[in-house]
């Protein structure tokens, strides 16, 4: 079964870009058997679907965080990243990552992790 | 864009009733890519239902999913107490989540 780990900095200035690692366990990135996602949720309210990466580098990201987010992938390491950049107060979110195999929905989540944005 | 909403906002049952939680859709879903997931306060969400109506791994089967286009339930037949969660559901191709039904006990 594949089990996710975020990993990165919890505090993060305002203007700055946060970087998250997710670390898959229990299966490859390689393998193609998976879509990789990021998905966020704000403290108290719903869930927000950041973008995903397969195996193969090619990415899919929300159009109305588009233009400030990159998710990467390192194979060798069996993780993949997201960078999202200049932040607000508005991008203080639980921090997901997340496993798809088929593209429609998400099988295995990560447990999270919490990114504020303070100065 | 399609817009999931979810209703009622809030659900106050009773261990042991029937819960029905309704997702609906601005514009016709296709039934394979509809899901379900139930979150747990400082927990993940856990897939219950994919294609509007499979049950994920391990899911009991008090679990069902059904409906079509824009309209769309998740039935729990008898409420269990670790079932008192928030659920949410979510459509392929743009990923987005309606804003969840708070299941809580009565």
């Amino acid at each position: 079964q594949v089990q996710l780990q975020e990993s990165g900095p919890g505090l993060v200035k305002p203007s700055q870009t946060l970087s998250l690692t997710c670390t898959v366990s229990g299966g490859s990135i390689s393998s193609g058997d998976y879509y990789w996602s990021w998905i966020r949720q704000p403290p108290g309210k719903g869930l927000e679907w950041i973008g995903y990466i397969y195996y193969s580098g090619s990415t899919y990201y929300n159009p109305s965080l588009k233009s400030r987010v990159t998710i990467s992938v390192d194979t060798s390491k069996n993780q993949f990243s997201l960078k999202l950049s200049s932040v607000t107060a508005a991008d203080t979110a639980v921090y997901y990552c997340a496993a798809s195999s088929f593209g429609y929905y998400f099988d295995y989540w990560g447990q999270g992790t919490l990114v504020t944005v303070s100065s | 864009e399609i817009v999931l909403t979810q209703s009622p906002g809030t659900l106050s049952l009773s261990p042991g009733e029937r819960a029905t939680l309704s997702c609906r859709a601005s514009q016709s879903v296709s039934s394979s890519y509809l899901a379900w997931y139930q979150q747990k306060p400082g927990q993940a969400p856990r897939l219950l239902i994919y294609g509007a109506s499979s049950r994920a791994t391990g899911i009991p089967d008090r679990f069902s999913g059904s409906g079509s286009g824009t309209d769309f339930t998740l039935t729990i037949s008898r409420l269990e107490p670790e079932d008192f969660a928030v659920y949410y559901c979510q459509q392929y191709p743009m990923y987005t989540f309606g804003q969840g039904t708070k299941l809580e006990i009565k």
